[in-house]
């Protein structure tokens, strides 16, 4: 069964570091393009960036560059979404989506179940 | 940028109703990668149409999706209970790749 399994949920102060995670099972996980999104409290879905977990190759949405760093081991095939330094905007729930592409197109087919990250003094 | 407006922001219905959600785009999107995803709450969002038209796996037929260009159409021809839900459409394109609209909230009326 394809699934993607997301570390649990974690509660930091500002200003500490904190790597998450996502586990694919199921599918080649280098054969496809993971992306973490984010969504605050009551909030829409935001794109943060994505990762070809085959090559390393990341990109970011100009909102997060600089902010969070994407990385993978497909060894283990699993993704990580990585601050240095959280604020207390970074509360929110995150979380990893598996793209698929076909032919001339391409969407989120898997999600995570979801990390929720509160940041609190 | 593409930036995907939803509308209307909530809309309320009663099951059997049919229900219009509309996702309009600042510049023309390809169709091939547009996509519309359900949320309820407390669970991740669920992929429902592809490719503007295409229902994903086990998504019921009473879903639809439509249009081109900078105008697509999300159609549920008659709501059950569990439709209940807020919709995103998402586009793929130029940088950032990936966009979401901002969400129309489907609500019991």
């Amino acid at each position: 069964e394809l699934q993607l399994v997301q570390s649990g949920a974690e509660v930091k102060k500002p200003g500490e570091s904190l790597v998450i995670s996502c586990k694919a099972s199921g599918y080649s996980f280098s054969s496809y393009w993971i992306s973490w999104v984010r969504q605050m409290p009551g909030k829409g879905l935001e794109w943060m960036g994505r990762i070809d977990p085959g090559t390393s190759y990341t990109n970011y949405s100009p909102s997060f560059q600089g902010h969070v760093t994407i990385s993978a081991d497909k060894s283990i095939s699993t993704a990580y979404l990585q601050w240095t330094s959280l604020m207390a905007s970074d509360t929110a729930m995150y979380y990893c989506t598996r793209r698929h592409y076909y032919g001339s197109g391409s969407y989120n087919d898997y999600w995570g179940q979801g990390t929720l990250v509160t940041v609190s003094s | 940028e593409i930036v995907l407006t939803q509308s209307p922001g909530t809309l309320s219905l009663s099951p059997g109703d049919r229900a219009t959600l509309s996702c309009r785009a600042s510049q023309s999107v390809s169709s091939s990668y547009l996509a519309w995803y359900q949320q309820k709450p407390g669970q991740a969002p669920r992929l429902l149409i592809y490719g503007a038209s295409t229902r994903a796996t086990g998504i019921p037929d009473r879903f639809s999706g439509s249009g081109s260009g900078t105008d697509f159409t999300l159609t549920i021809s008659r709501l059950e209970p569990e439709d209940f839900a807020v919709y995103y459409c998402q586009q793929y394109g130029s940088s950032p790749p990936i966009t979401f609209g901002q969400g129309t909230r489907l609500e019991i009326k």
